[in-house]
Protein backbone atom coordinates (compact mmCIF):
# COMPACT_ATOMS: atom_id res chain seq x y z
CA UNK A 1 0.00 0.00 0.00
CA UNK A 2 1.01 3.30 -0.77
CA UNK A 3 1.98 5.87 2.16
CA UNK A 4 2.37 9.65 2.19
CA UNK A 5 4.50 11.22 5.22
CA UNK A 6 4.34 14.73 6.06
CA UNK A 7 7.13 15.02 8.86
CA UNK A 8 6.57 18.80 9.52
CA UNK A 9 3.23 19.11 11.20
CA UNK A 10 3.61 22.95 11.56
CA UNK A 11 5.34 25.50 9.69
CA UNK A 12 5.83 29.34 9.85
CA UNK A 13 7.24 31.88 7.48
CA UNK A 14 7.38 35.49 7.51
CA UNK A 15 5.37 37.29 4.90
CA UNK A 16 7.17 37.77 1.43
CA UNK A 17 9.96 34.78 2.32
CA UNK A 18 10.21 31.75 0.85
CA UNK A 19 9.23 28.38 2.79
CA UNK A 20 9.21 24.61 2.01
CA UNK A 21 7.09 22.07 2.77
CA UNK A 22 8.39 18.46 2.61
CA UNK A 23 6.57 15.05 1.69
CA UNK A 24 7.75 11.57 1.29
CA UNK A 25 5.78 8.87 0.20
CA UNK A 26 6.24 4.92 -0.60
CA UNK A 27 5.26 3.18 -3.75
CA UNK A 28 6.00 0.41 -5.61
CA UNK A 29 4.25 1.30 -8.89
CA UNK A 30 6.02 3.54 -11.58
CA UNK A 31 2.85 5.29 -13.24
CA UNK A 32 1.21 7.55 -10.57
CA UNK A 33 0.21 11.41 -9.60
CA UNK A 34 1.28 13.72 -6.80
CA UNK A 35 -0.25 16.75 -5.44
CA UNK A 36 -0.59 19.37 -2.79
CA UNK A 37 -4.19 20.50 -1.90
CA UNK A 38 -4.24 23.56 0.55
CA UNK A 39 -6.73 24.11 3.32
CA UNK A 40 -7.36 27.08 4.88
CA UNK A 41 -9.62 27.95 7.85
CA UNK A 42 -12.74 28.38 5.49
CA UNK A 43 -12.25 24.36 4.79
CA UNK A 44 -13.13 24.14 1.45
CA UNK A 45 -9.69 22.41 -0.10
CA UNK A 46 -8.11 23.23 -3.06
CA UNK A 47 -5.74 22.24 -5.44
CA UNK A 48 -2.06 23.81 -5.74
CA UNK A 49 0.11 22.05 -7.69
CA UNK A 50 -0.16 18.45 -9.43
CA UNK A 51 2.91 16.24 -10.56
CA UNK A 52 2.95 13.59 -13.10
CA UNK A 53 5.11 11.04 -12.13
CA UNK A 54 6.66 10.82 -15.53
CA UNK A 55 7.64 13.93 -15.93
CA UNK A 56 11.12 15.03 -15.20
CA UNK A 57 10.39 18.64 -15.30
CA UNK A 58 9.30 20.55 -12.08
CA UNK A 59 5.72 21.80 -11.82
CA UNK A 60 5.42 25.11 -11.18
CA UNK A 61 1.83 27.66 -10.62
CA UNK A 62 3.20 31.17 -9.87
CA UNK A 63 4.41 31.84 -6.55
CA UNK A 64 4.38 27.41 -6.25
CA UNK A 65 6.79 25.35 -7.35
CA UNK A 66 7.47 21.80 -5.93
CA UNK A 67 10.86 19.67 -6.25
CA UNK A 68 10.46 16.31 -7.73
CA UNK A 69 12.80 13.95 -6.63
CA UNK A 70 11.60 10.30 -8.07
CA UNK A 71 14.10 7.70 -7.05
CA UNK A 72 14.14 9.62 -3.66
CA UNK A 73 10.39 9.31 -3.18
CA UNK A 74 10.45 13.33 -2.41
CA UNK A 75 8.09 15.78 -3.16
CA UNK A 76 8.68 19.49 -1.64
CA UNK A 77 6.18 22.48 -2.04
CA UNK A 78 8.48 25.72 -1.95
CA UNK A 79 5.77 28.76 -1.57
CA UNK A 80 7.58 31.92 -2.87
CA UNK A 81 6.73 35.41 -1.78
CA UNK A 82 4.87 34.18 1.06
CA UNK A 83 1.61 35.95 1.50
CA UNK A 84 -1.11 35.91 4.50
CA UNK A 85 -3.56 33.91 2.15
CA UNK A 86 -1.45 31.15 1.91
CA UNK A 87 -1.79 30.21 6.09
CA UNK A 88 -3.43 26.91 5.83
CA UNK A 89 -3.30 23.57 6.15
CA UNK A 90 -1.25 21.46 3.14
CA UNK A 91 -1.71 18.18 2.29
CA UNK A 92 0.48 16.26 0.27
CA UNK A 93 -1.45 13.51 -1.87
CA UNK A 94 -0.73 10.74 -4.20
CA UNK A 95 -2.89 8.89 -6.65
CA UNK A 96 -2.14 5.73 -8.01
CA UNK A 97 -1.93 6.23 -12.20
CA UNK A 98 -3.82 2.32 -12.49
CA UNK A 99 -7.09 2.90 -13.97
CA UNK A 100 -7.74 0.40 -11.02
CA UNK A 101 -6.25 1.99 -8.87
CA UNK A 102 -8.00 0.72 -5.02
CA UNK A 103 -7.63 3.85 -3.13
CA UNK A 104 -8.39 7.47 -5.15
CA UNK A 105 -6.43 9.75 -2.99
CA UNK A 106 -4.05 9.17 -0.22
CA UNK A 107 -3.26 11.93 2.00
CA UNK A 108 -0.18 12.88 4.23
CA UNK A 109 -1.26 13.66 7.54
CA UNK A 110 -0.95 17.39 7.01
CA UNK A 111 1.54 20.66 7.46
CA UNK A 112 -0.30 23.75 8.54
CA UNK A 113 1.33 27.01 7.57
CA UNK A 114 1.25 29.84 9.58
CA UNK A 115 2.42 33.47 7.79
CA UNK A 116 3.64 36.26 9.85
CA UNK A 117 3.30 39.85 8.97
CA UNK B 1 -18.96 26.14 -13.26
CA UNK B 2 -16.18 24.08 -10.99
CA UNK B 3 -18.12 24.01 -7.16
CA UNK B 4 -18.85 20.77 -5.56
CA UNK B 5 -22.20 22.09 -3.00
CA UNK B 6 -22.64 20.56 0.13
CA UNK B 7 -25.97 21.50 2.29
CA UNK B 8 -26.18 21.54 5.26
CA UNK B 9 -23.45 23.59 6.33
CA UNK B 10 -23.53 22.74 9.85
CA UNK B 11 -25.79 19.57 11.35
CA UNK B 12 -26.77 18.50 15.08
CA UNK B 13 -28.32 15.59 15.54
CA UNK B 14 -29.23 13.01 18.20
CA UNK B 15 -27.96 9.47 18.31
CA UNK B 16 -31.33 8.47 17.45
CA UNK B 17 -32.00 11.04 14.30
CA UNK B 18 -31.95 10.21 11.04
CA UNK B 19 -30.43 13.01 9.04
CA UNK B 20 -28.87 13.12 5.27
CA UNK B 21 -26.08 15.20 3.57
CA UNK B 22 -26.02 16.38 0.73
CA UNK B 23 -23.91 16.55 -2.73
CA UNK B 24 -24.11 18.21 -6.24
CA UNK B 25 -21.76 19.12 -8.75
CA UNK B 26 -22.36 20.53 -12.03
CA UNK B 27 -19.26 19.47 -13.45
CA UNK B 28 -20.09 16.45 -15.56
CA UNK B 29 -17.78 14.77 -13.35
CA UNK B 30 -18.53 10.57 -13.16
CA UNK B 31 -16.85 9.81 -10.12
CA UNK B 32 -17.81 11.17 -6.52
CA UNK B 33 -16.51 10.84 -3.01
CA UNK B 34 -17.54 10.73 0.64
CA UNK B 35 -14.63 11.51 3.33
CA UNK B 36 -15.04 11.82 7.18
CA UNK B 37 -12.23 14.88 8.33
CA UNK B 38 -11.30 14.85 11.83
CA UNK B 39 -10.14 17.89 13.66
CA UNK B 40 -6.23 18.67 12.66
CA UNK B 41 -6.20 15.29 10.33
CA UNK B 42 -6.52 14.27 7.39
CA UNK B 43 -9.60 13.02 5.26
CA UNK B 44 -10.42 9.73 5.10
CA UNK B 45 -11.91 8.32 2.37
CA UNK B 46 -14.87 6.96 3.32
CA UNK B 47 -17.16 5.77 -0.02
CA UNK B 48 -16.29 6.20 -3.74
CA UNK B 49 -19.08 6.22 -6.51
CA UNK B 50 -17.94 5.54 -10.52
CA UNK B 51 -20.57 6.03 -12.76
CA UNK B 52 -23.23 5.91 -10.31
CA UNK B 53 -22.27 2.64 -8.82
CA UNK B 54 -20.58 2.61 -5.94
CA UNK B 55 -16.87 1.38 -6.33
CA UNK B 56 -15.08 1.49 -2.60
CA UNK B 57 -16.84 0.92 0.21
CA UNK B 58 -13.93 1.79 3.33
CA UNK B 59 -15.36 -0.77 5.44
CA UNK B 60 -17.47 2.31 7.17
CA UNK B 61 -20.05 1.31 9.52
CA UNK B 62 -23.53 0.41 8.32
CA UNK B 63 -24.92 3.84 9.87
CA UNK B 64 -23.44 5.40 7.25
CA UNK B 65 -25.46 4.84 3.99
CA UNK B 66 -24.41 6.47 0.46
CA UNK B 67 -26.73 6.94 -2.29
CA UNK B 68 -25.79 8.27 -5.99
CA UNK B 69 -29.37 9.08 -7.52
CA UNK B 70 -27.88 10.06 -10.44
CA UNK B 71 -24.55 11.69 -12.24
CA UNK B 72 -24.57 15.20 -10.09
CA UNK B 73 -26.24 14.16 -6.64
CA UNK B 74 -24.73 12.12 -3.69
CA UNK B 75 -26.24 11.50 -0.86
CA UNK B 76 -25.00 10.63 3.12
CA UNK B 77 -27.65 9.03 4.66
CA UNK B 78 -27.09 9.13 8.72
CA UNK B 79 -29.14 7.00 11.62
CA UNK B 80 -27.89 6.09 15.01
CA UNK B 81 -24.81 7.73 14.62
CA UNK B 82 -22.52 8.25 17.67
CA UNK B 83 -20.79 10.74 19.30
CA UNK B 84 -17.27 9.53 17.85
CA UNK B 85 -19.18 10.35 14.45
CA UNK B 86 -18.73 14.09 14.39
CA UNK B 87 -16.69 15.57 12.02
CA UNK B 88 -16.54 17.57 8.91
CA UNK B 89 -17.91 15.18 6.34
CA UNK B 90 -16.32 16.36 2.77
CA UNK B 91 -17.92 15.52 -0.84
CA UNK B 92 -15.82 15.56 -3.55
CA UNK B 93 -15.76 14.74 -7.74
CA UNK B 94 -13.22 14.10 -10.37
CA UNK B 95 -13.33 13.60 -14.15
CA UNK B 96 -13.55 9.66 -13.75
CA UNK B 97 -11.90 7.14 -10.91
CA UNK B 98 -8.58 6.18 -13.25
CA UNK B 99 -7.80 9.61 -14.73
CA UNK B 100 -5.29 11.65 -13.14
CA UNK B 101 -7.50 14.54 -12.92
CA UNK B 102 -7.95 16.78 -9.30
CA UNK B 103 -10.57 16.13 -6.94
CA UNK B 104 -12.70 18.87 -6.22
CA UNK B 105 -14.27 19.24 -2.71
CA UNK B 106 -17.04 20.93 -1.17
CA UNK B 107 -16.37 23.09 2.09
CA UNK B 108 -17.71 20.48 4.20
CA UNK B 109 -20.29 19.49 6.39
CA UNK B 110 -19.87 19.92 9.59
CA UNK B 111 -21.79 17.42 11.91
CA UNK B 112 -22.48 17.01 15.55
CA UNK B 113 -23.83 13.64 17.18
CA UNK B 114 -25.05 14.57 20.19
Amino acid sequence: AQTVTQSQPEMSVQEAETVTLSCTYDTSESDYYLFWYKQPPSRQMILVIRQEAYKQQNATENRFSVNFQKAAKSFSLKISDSQLGDAAMYFCAYRSGLLSGNTPLVFGKGTRLSVIA
Amino acid sequence: DTEVTQTPKHLVMGMTNKKSLKCEQHMGHRAMYWYKQKAKKPPELMFVYSYEKLSINESVPSRFSPECPNSSLLNLHLHALQPEDSALYLCASSQDLGSWGELFFGEGSRLTVL
